[in-house]
């Protein structure tokens, strides 16, 4: 069964500090995304990662940065965080590109983050 | 600029008829479509898709149809039951490239 997992289900933070979300998918998937989903804004797409050591800036980059050292692994990094970083972030993996073999994303529960 | 479209954030259904969920797209070259559904405190799960070489797809009381001349598709649920109350997500991509662009969600009620 696929399974994506995520550190914590809820974490609280102060403006400032350093946050680390961490991901783990156990399919052997190539594909790794952290979106975050905000009220009435959907799912926005942070970062994702095609294969170990790269990544690609999705929509909205800016305050994060991401890590995928070993291919089940990947990490969403707040250097900073700031008020406007409270919201609920997602993982997902995925094996190829979506269409071509019928391939789809499969998520983990989400992280509710707040900042303080 | 959103390049998926859900028109309407909430919808509201009697258990037993059919809910229509709608869901517009821009970029034509869009040619993969999904639909997830999400429960609160927890992650999307796929629900159903459809390649634009198709109009239509069916899995159990879950039906998809593609209007591609009118960059248009809809999600059926037939009969509606109190178990699909929660937000859809509509989601599109194309062949050359990897991630999923979504739709901002409808939540839907199914009432008793």
């Amino acid at each position: 069964d696929v399974k994506v997992t995520q550190s914590s289900r809820y974490l609280v933070k102060r403006t400032g500090e350093k946050v680390f979300l961490e991901c783990v998918q156990d399919m052997d998937h190539e594909n790794m995304f952290w979106y975050r989903q905000d009220p009435g804004l959907g799912l926005r797409l942070i970062y994702f990662s095609y294969d170990v050591k790269m990544k690609e800036k999705g929509d909205i980059p800016e305050g994060y940065s991401v890590s995928r050292e070993k291919k089940e692994r990947f990490s969403l990094i707040l250097e900073s965080a700031s008020t406007n970083q409270t919201s609920m972030y997602l993982c997902a993996s995925s094996q190829g590109q979506p269409g071509l073999a019928g391939e789809t994303q499969y998520f983990g529960p989400g992280t509710r983050l707040l900042v303080l | 600029d959103q390049q998926v479209k859900q028109n309407s954030p909430s919808l509201s259904v009697q258990e037993g008829r059919i809910s229509i969920l709608n869901c517009d797209y821009t970029n034509s070259m869009f040619d993969y479509f999904l639909w997830y559904k999400k429960y609160p405190a927890e992650g999307p799960t796929f629900l159903i898709s459809i390649s634009s070489i198709k109009d239509k797809n069916e899995d159990g009381r879950f039906t998809v149809f593609l209007n591609k001349s009118a960059k248009h598709l809809s999600l059926h649920i037939v009969p509606s039951q109190p178990g699909d109350s929660a937000v859809y997500f509509c989601a599109a991509s194309s062949n050359s490239g990897y991630a999923l662009n979504f739709g901002k969600g409808t939540s839907l009620l199914v009432t008793p």
